[in-house]
């Protein structure tokens, strides 16, 4: 089983869509979990870290389940600006560690 | 904004020859990493350092890899005898101590291309 693991997409939706990306991680140890997009040749940038309460941010909603090892991203009325690539990160306990998961690249499309 | 920055933004090696890649982290953040991504691939760890030492490191850190931070400020790789297959962007990312739920930030990548 990968250490992190999230849909292999594409996902291709048009503006104004919800969408739903979904990650795994196989470390129940793990500590902090966290979103980021990337986009293309560029550098990761923080989206939003995941709490095990929930947490939204304008249009996009992260949600933990620790029982399941189980984080989601909603996007909600996806922008063009959206496409990117989106990906789950995982740390160790200490976060001396970090995992990334192989991202879901989403198209939007007007 | 403060940020991470690396450089130089492109490197060209021969094969064979050493390289070292350069970073600033955030003025007050107390950990750093690095990380490749080959050109289609997913972000792989190589390292993390806090307090002048490596806190942990994955299995493509070997001996060719090192890291240093030389004077407070910077923050380098060092790869030795360089190969093909180190053609990666390389990102160096700093975080603020105090617990591990602080994100990282990234700096904008030096792409390596070995001949």
């Amino acid at each position: 089983r990968k250490e992190v693991e999230q849909d292999p997409g594409p996902f291709n939706v048009p503006e104004g869509a919800t969408v739903a990306f979904n990650c795994t991680y196989s470390n129940s140890a793990s500590q902090s979990f966290f979103w980021y997009r990337q986009d293309c040749r560029k550098e990761p940038k923080l989206l939003m870290s995941v709490y095990s309460s929930g947490n939204e941010d304008g249009r996009f909603t992260a949600q933990l389940n620790r029982a399941s090892q189980y984080i989601s991203l909603l996007i909600r009325d996806s922008k063009l600006s959206d496409s990117a690539t989106y990906l789950c990160v995982v740390t160790t306990p200490g976060g001396f560690k970090t995992i990334f998961g192989a991202g879901t690249r989403l198209f939007v499309k007007a | 904004e403060p940020e991470v920055t690396q450089t130089p933004s492109h490197q060209v090696t021969q094969m064979g020859q050493e390289v070292i890649l350069r970073c600033v982290p955030i003025s007050n953040h107390l950990y750093f990493y690095w990380y490749r991504q080959i050109l289609g691939q997913k972000v792989e760890f190589l390292v993390s350092f806090y307090n002048n030492e490596i806190s942990e490191k994955s299995e493509i850190f070997d001996d060719q890899f090192s890291v240093e931070r030389p004077d407070g400020s910077n923050f380098t790789l060092k790869i030795r005898s360089t190969k093909l297959e180190d053609s990666a962007m390389y990102f160096c990312a700093s975080r603020v101590g105090r617990g591990s739920v602080q994100p990282q930030h990234f700096g904008d990548g030096t792409r390596l291309s070995i001949l």
